[in-house]
């Protein structure tokens, strides 16, 4: 069975502050994909990253980071410098081996910027 | 390039009836699949399709059915509605089938009164 956990209900940040989003998972895949994706109101899913299970190098584009760490299964999301257009509901998702294609998403954290 | 095309975006439907929802995904995309989002639920995975093709399907009743055309445009029916499928409807357009990054549509927002 496979399961994505984000603790983090809501989260609400002053502007300029960093936050960090935390997504533990399960699997008894050995291959594997994490992805995160934000869903502002309009209510789309935005694309943000994908890592397959056999690359933990962390990566980082502009003010957003995410660490990979298979030992403790997890895929931390920080977003540095927050900004007002940060807010929104952000999931972590997983697939399953290879050749799928179908996400299983975690229940997902609000953020909230307050400038 | 445009991106996902969902329609309708707004539905409202008594219970019993039937709907249809209608995805275009992104030109050159073949692999569709479709995502219902609730606040109890989450978001959960429905079905794949891939070359006209159903890949994958998740754990829902048998209500819930979609095809998929040549064109890659994919279709999804929910017959006899519930209100338990009031819902966000979610679209994902892939260039491929398996694990290659998913592009959303905005979604049909659907209500079962």
């Amino acid at each position: 069975a496979q399961k994505v956990t984000q603790a983090q209900t809501e989260i609400s940040v002053v502007e300029k502050e960093d936050v960090t989003l935390d997504c533990v998972y399960e699997t008894r895949d050995t291959t594997y994909y994490l992805f995160w994706y934000k869903q502002p109101p309009s209510g789309e899913l935005v694309f943000l990253i994908r890592r397959n299970s056999f690359d933990e190098q962390n990566e980082i584009s502009g003010r957003y980071s995410w660490n990979f760490q298979k030992s403790t299964s997890s895929f931390n999301f920080t977003i540095t410098a927050s900004q007002v257009v940060d807010s929104a509901v952000y999931f972590c998702a997983l697939i399953r081996g290879a050749g799928a294609n179908n996400l299983f998403f975690g229940t997902g954290t609000r953020l909230t910027v307050i400038p | 390039k445009a991106g996902v095309t969902q329609t309708p975006r707004y539905l409202i439907k008594t219970r019993g009836q039937q709907v249809t929802l209608s995805c275009s995904p992104i030109s050159g995309h073949r692999s569709v699949s479709w995502y219902q989002q609730t606040p109890g639920q989450g978001l959960q995975f429905l079905f794949e399709y891939f070359s006209e093709t159903q890949r994958n399907k998740g754990n829902f009743p048998g209500r819930f059915s979609g095809r998929q055309f040549s064109n890659s445009r994919s279709e999804m029916n929910v017959s006899t509605l519930e209100l338990g499928d009031s819902a966000l409807y979610l679209c994902a357009s892939s260039l491929n089938a398996g694990n290659t990054e998913a592009f959303f549509g905005q979604g049909t927002r659907l209500t079962v009164v």
